[in-house]
C-alpha cells in the first residue's frame, strides 16, 4: 500500500536558520503531495500542495517540489521564524476509480521548534 | 466558512462504555472523513462518505467502531465497548469532489475530538 516517510524529529533550530525537512513516499498510483501543518493546540492546516511531476508548492516562505524520480517532496524554507514552530506533516493522496484525489496517507510528522 | 466543527473536544469515559463524536462539515462540502491520531503518529484514515454514502472503510474500523452520515450533512463516529487502546485524537475532514474533475479540493480539517479511555 502507499506510505509516507519522513524525517524524525524533533528538529530545533535558531531563528533565520535554514529548514529542510525530508519527504519520501510509495505509492502504486499517480499521488497528489502534500504538507499539513499542526500548530500548538490547533488542528491541521493545509501548508502547500503539489499535483504532478516538478511542480513547486510554495506558501508563507515553505516551498517542495514534487520529485518523481527520487519520490521524493521535501519541504524547505530559507529563514523560519519562532512563529514556524508546529509539527509538519508530508501526505500524499490516493486517487479513486475516478481519477480524483481522495483519502490521505500520512507520514509521522516532524516536529519543529524555533528558538529566537 | 465555519470551518469544520467537532463536538466535543475532549471525552473521557470508562472502559467498556460507549461515545459518540459528532462533526460537522464545511457547507458545501461532500464529502467526510474520519481519521484517527496517535500520540507522536500521523493521521490514519478510518473511512470516509461522499454525501451520505460510505465509500470506504480501513481495516482500522473494528466492528465496535460505526460511523454515519445519515442526510449528507453532519455526521457521528461511534464507539462501542470502549478499550484503552481507543484512546486517541480523533479528526473529521471534509473536501469538495466533482465529478470529472482530476484534482479536487484538499481536504479541510477539524480541531479534533481527544478521547481518553480510563
Amino acid at each position: 500500500g502507499d506510505s509516507v516517510t519522513q524525517m524524525e524529529g524533533p528538529v530545533t533550530l535558531s531563528e533565520e536558520a535554514f529548514l529542510t525537512i525530508n519527504c519520501t513516499y510509495t505509492a502504486t498510483g499517480y499521488p497528489s503531495l502534500f504538507w499539513y501543518v499542526q500548530y500548538p493546540g490547533e488542528g491541521l492546516q493545509l501548508l502547500l500542495k503539489a499535483t504532478k511531476a516538478d511542480d513547486k508548492g510554495s506558501n508563507k516562505g515553505f516551498e517542495a517540489t514534487y520529485r518523481k524520480e527520487t519520490t521524493s517532496f521535501h519541504l524547505e524554507k530559507g529563514s523560519v521564524q519562532v512563529s514556524d514552530s508546529a509539527v509538519y506533516f508530508c501526505a500524499l493522496s490516493d486517487r479513486d476509480s475516478g481519477g480524483s484525489n481522495y483519502k490521505l496517507t500520512f507520514g509521522k510528522g516532524t516536529l519543529l521548534t524555533v528558538n529566537p | 466558512d465555519t470551518g469544520v466543527s467537532q463536538n466535543p473536544r475532549h471525552k473521557i469515559t470508562k472502559r467498556g462504555q460507549n461515545v459518540t463524536f459528532r462533526c460537522d462539515p464545511i457547507s458545501e462540502h461532500n464529502r467526510l472523513y474520519w481519521y484517527r491520531q496517535t500520540l507522536g503518529q500521523g493521521p490514519e484514515f478510518l473511512t470516509y462518505f461522499q454525501n451520505e454514502a460510505q465509500l470506504e472503510k480501513s481495516r482500522l474500523l473494528s466492528d465496535r467502531f460505526s460511523a454515519e452520515r445519515p442526510k449528507g450533512s453532519f455526521s457521528t463516529l461511534e464507539i462501542q465497548r470502549t478499550e484503552q487502546g481507543d484512546s486517541a485524537m480523533y479528526l473529521c475532514a471534509s473536501s469538495l469532489y466533482l465529478e470529472g474533475v482530476s484534482y479536487n479540493s484538499p481536504l479541510h480539517f477539524g480541531n479534533g475530538t481527544r478521547l481518553t479511555v480510563t
